[in-house]
């Protein structure tokens, strides 16, 4: 399969710093990135999809002054948490989609952000 | 009523038995199935994609797709502790913008 990566894979930051988290696709061109959080024992929730060199389109409820979304190129997307504080603490996640006739999404491993 | 219904379990089978996950879709319009595999801690992996009705085969893994029913299956034969997980059932279209939508998922326990 596909391989995406994410970049770090754990971070520790202080309350209302901002974190970047990287995520790129290793061997493919995503013509679609979606960025996920996910808190212990709860569902995947996607906070926002990503296509290269235009706007993010954030869920209903994700503040996007917050959680900024650059897609810089086909391989790249970064999600900037900014002003961090202890309840942005989660599992964040990273998807590529490699779109044509197969539509499959593969996901990066994840970044374990904790804001004390 | 959910887009993506799955049982949340626990599911437990003896090793060796087959596992069946089961997954409901309300939109008609959807196109492409996927199981993906995740382990506690640790993000999705895709182990199935299915695009069409019947069957698909790989390895111990059987996807079943049934558009008309709006139900989607995947069998694990002879199932081992490592298959051990929470197993989410994702179904997605691509009419007017790109859209998956994940099930809650299903834990599944195989007891050696």
């Amino acid at each position: 399969g596909a391989v995406v990566s994410q970049h770090p894979s754990w971070v520790i930051c202080k309350s209302g710093t901002s974190v970047k988290i990287e995520c790129r696709s290793l061997d493919f061109q995503a013509t679609t990135m979606f960025w996920y959080r996910q808190f212990p024992k709860q569902s995947l929730m996607l906070m926002a999809t990503s296509n290269e060199g235009s706007k993010a389109t954030y869920e209903q409820g994700v503040e996007k002054d917050k959680f900024l979304i650059n897609h810089a190129s086909l391989t790249l997307s970064t999600l900037t948490v900014t002003s961090a504080h202890p309840e942005d603490s989660s599992f964040y996640i990273c998807s590529a989609r490699i779109g044509g006739s197969l539509d499959e999404q593969y996901f990066g491993p994840g970044t374990r952000l904790t804001v004390t | 009523q959910k887009e993506v219904e799955q049982n949340s379990g626990p599911l437990s089978v003896p090793e060796g038995a087959i596992a069946s996950l089961n997954c409901t879709y309300s939109d008609r319009g959807s196109q492409s199935f996927f199981w993906y595999r995740q382990y506690s801690g640790k993000s999705p992996e895709l182990i199935m994609s299915i695009y069409s009705n019947g069957d698909k085969e790989d390895g111990r893994f059987t996807a079943q797709l049934n558009k008309a029913s709006q139900y989607v299956s995947l069998l694990i034969r002879d199932s081992q502790p490592s298959d051990s997980a929470t197993y989410l059932c994702a179904v997605a279209k691509n009419t007017g913008g790109f859209k998956t939508i994940f099930g809650a998922g299903t834990r599944l326990f195989v007891k050696a």
